[in-house]
This record gives C-alpha cells, structure tokens and sequence, in this order.
C-alpha cells in the first residue's frame, strides 16, 4: 500500500536555485493539495487541484508553481528558491465522493540557505 | 472563508489520566467534515477521528472521543487512559462538503506531551 509518495524526505537548496518536489498517489484521488508547515503556524494550503488538468492557488501561493497532467502526479516547482520558503512540506489527496479524509505524504524538509 | 482557531498551544497530562484539546471553527456552511490529526516526531500525518457536521452523535475511536457543538462551533478532542505514544501534535481540520471540498483548513496545533 503506496498511498501518498513525497520525494525527496530532505533538500537544501541555495538560494536562487529551482527544484521540483514530487508527489504520488495510487488511490485513484480526485483531489490533491500541497501545504506548507511553518511552526506556529499550522499547515497552510500552496496550491490543490480537483482533477487532472485543473489547478488553483491556495493560501500562500507565491513563489510556487504546480500542474496536474495526470491523476497520479502533482508536482510543486520552486522557481527561484528563497529562505523564506524553508519549510516542511507535504502533499495530500482525498475523494471527491463520501466522507473521506485527506491521505498524507511523508513530508519534505527544505532548507534554503 | 473558514477559520480554525487552536488555542493551547502546548498541553501536558500524565501516563493514564485524561486530556481534552480545545478547538473552535468559524465558517458559512453548513454541510462540513471536522477532523483531528495527529503527528508525531516522525512527522508522518495521521487521522485520529473524524466526524459529520449532520451527524449530532459524537464520534469515537478507542480511547479518543470528540464533543462536537455545532450551535457553539466547538469541537473539542478528549484522550482518555493516555499513553506515551499520544505524545504528538495535533491538529484540527476543516472541510466542507462542496465547493471548496477538496481544501483542509488547519488549526495551529496543540502540543501534547504525556509524561510517566
């Protein structure tokens, strides 16, 4: 049982790089999310999307970029990594129908130096 | 929009005693999923109980429980006979059940540390 795969679990990045972070999920889940965990703060919505092909902002989305070619995947783009974007952060999905949770990757800690 | 609101920041309770973590949304709708997640130091993000804003029975799992007052927007998250291994963070969440159905919205947290 795969559910939500996160790569990578670390990253530091120098400031002004660009990396992707990877997002899996073998549930069939309509819905996926991408959320950052900043302490104090909880965990703050990036970017979701309700189906392949179909994006939208979240909360904190500058900085930030996202696509959805298919169900499975949902990668999320730093275009020009600053420190403020150090974080830990996690992907989610969940169904559209019936009372379903979200299902959680195992995280990404990013530290932009 | 909705909001939701943790206020302990931090709790403590000894090994088989009870805690109960406060939470309180605010929100429009009136079709809405309540959730408490759990994440311990491995960091892995794990549902504890979830419970149907339609629903008036409060919801139960085991050793924990919620009290959920819809009038009030509270819904609060009770530990019963705690462990070592409640020892986490907790989060609140919020979903409605249309529209915006696809976001979670987050409390702050609350973090429980159970001591022997």
């Amino acid at each position: 049982n795969a559910g939500v795969t996160q790569t990578p679990k670390f990253q530091v990045l120098k400031t002004g790089q660009s990396m992707t972070l990877q997002c899996a999920q073998d549930m069939n889940h309509e819905y996926m999310s991408w959320y950052r965990q900043d302490p104090g703060m909880g965990l703050r919505l990036i970017h979701y999307s309700v189906g392949a092909g179909i994006t939208d902002q979240g909360e904190v989305p500058n900085g930030y970029n996202v696509s959805r070619s298919t169900t499975e995947d949902f990668p999320l783009r730093l275009l020009s990594a600053a420190p403020s974007q150090t974080s830990v952060y996690f992907c989610a999905s969940s169904s559209r129908t019936g009372v379903t949770e979200a299902f959680f990757g195992q995280g990404t800690r990013l530290t932009v130096v | 929009a909705q909001t939701v609101t943790q206020s302990q920041p931090e709790m403590s309770v000894q090994e088989a005693e009870t805690v109960t973590l406060s939470c309180t949304y605010d929100t429009s709708e009136n079709n809405y999923y309540l959730f408490w997640y759990k994440q311990p130091p491995s960091r892995q993000m794990i549902l504890v109980i979830r419970q149907e804003a339609y629903k008036q029975q409060n919801a139960t799992e085991n050793r924990f429980s919620v009290n959920f007052q819809k009038a009030a927007k509270s819904f609060s998250l009770k530990i019963s006979d705690s462990q070592l291994g409640d020892t986490a963070m907790y989060f609140c969440a919020f979903r409605a059940s249309t529209g915006t159905a696809s976001k979670l919205t987050f409390g702050t947290g609350t973090r429980l540390q159970v001591t022997l």
